[in-house]
């Protein structure tokens, strides 16, 4: 399985840009990246995914790196609503179904 | 529409008891997936479930078993419980099976508490 790597926190400004890094060095040409997040409490929500290009819908943006070895989840203009668990997955289909690994994922804190 | 509806929310169990567990996915979706949350940590895959059948299983033991109905409903039976099997159990349901570019979405959860 692709694993990925993630930091295990931020901080980030209300009003600003928060960027999550993620490490999939071990991807390989046919997984996705997938995002996801979680508030307390609820179960994950998904934010976005993609395979090579950059996505963009109405809560975030994905960069993927050329190499597809790294990706960046931007959440363009932060609130405290934002405040989360942020997991970034590498999903892939292996006889015939779909396993999806979590790592621990970011927390991520937006300050008034 | 409604996303995925598990119940119950919360529940608590002693040592030794038996426990189901429900999901309903999203209308249209045909798999369904199982996994348990720790706290602090990310989810761990346990089943997936497509037209009624097991398409997948994570590294759980037999005490965990799960089926899919006609209308893919779910339920994941856990047996002899342990301490350990305190968490959050979590269904996600998907369109089809094997199609990575579909998303997978989450209901809310099973709080399950082991006495």
């Amino acid at each position: 399985d692709a694993k990925t790597t993630q930091p295990t926190s931020m901080d980030c400004a209300e009003g600003r840009a928060a960027n999550l890094p993620c490490n999939h060095s071990t991807i390989s040409g046919n997984e996705y990246v997938y995002w996801y997040r979680q508030i307390h409490s609820q179960g994950p929500q998904y934010i976005i995914h993609g395979l090579k290009n950059n996505e963009t819908n109405e809560m975030a943006s994905l960069i993927i790196t050329e190499d597809r070895k790294s990706s960046t989840l931007i959440l363009p203009h932060a609130t405290l609503r934002d405040t989360a668990v942020y997991y970034c997955i590498v999903r892939h289909s292996a006889g015939g179904y779909q396993k999806v690994t979590f790592g621990t994922g970011t927390k991520l804190q937006v300050i008034p | 529409d409604a996303g995925v509806t598990q119940s119950p929310t919360h529940l608590i169990k002693t040592r030794g008891q038996q426990v189901t567990l429900r999901c309903s996915p999203i209308s249209g979706h045909k798999s369904v997936s199982w996994y348990q949350q720790v706290l602090g940590q990310g989810p761990q895959f346990i089943f997936q479930y497509y037209e009624k059948e097991e398409r997948g299983r994570g590294n759980f033991p037999d005490r965990f078993s799960a089926r899919q109905f006609p209308n893919y409903s779910s339920e994941l039976n856990v047996n002899a419980l342990l301490l350990g099997d305190s968490a959050l159990y979590l269904c996600a349901s998907s369109l089809v099976l094997q199609q990575a570019n579909q998303p997978q979405h989450f209901g809310d959860g099973t709080r399950l508490s082991i006495l």
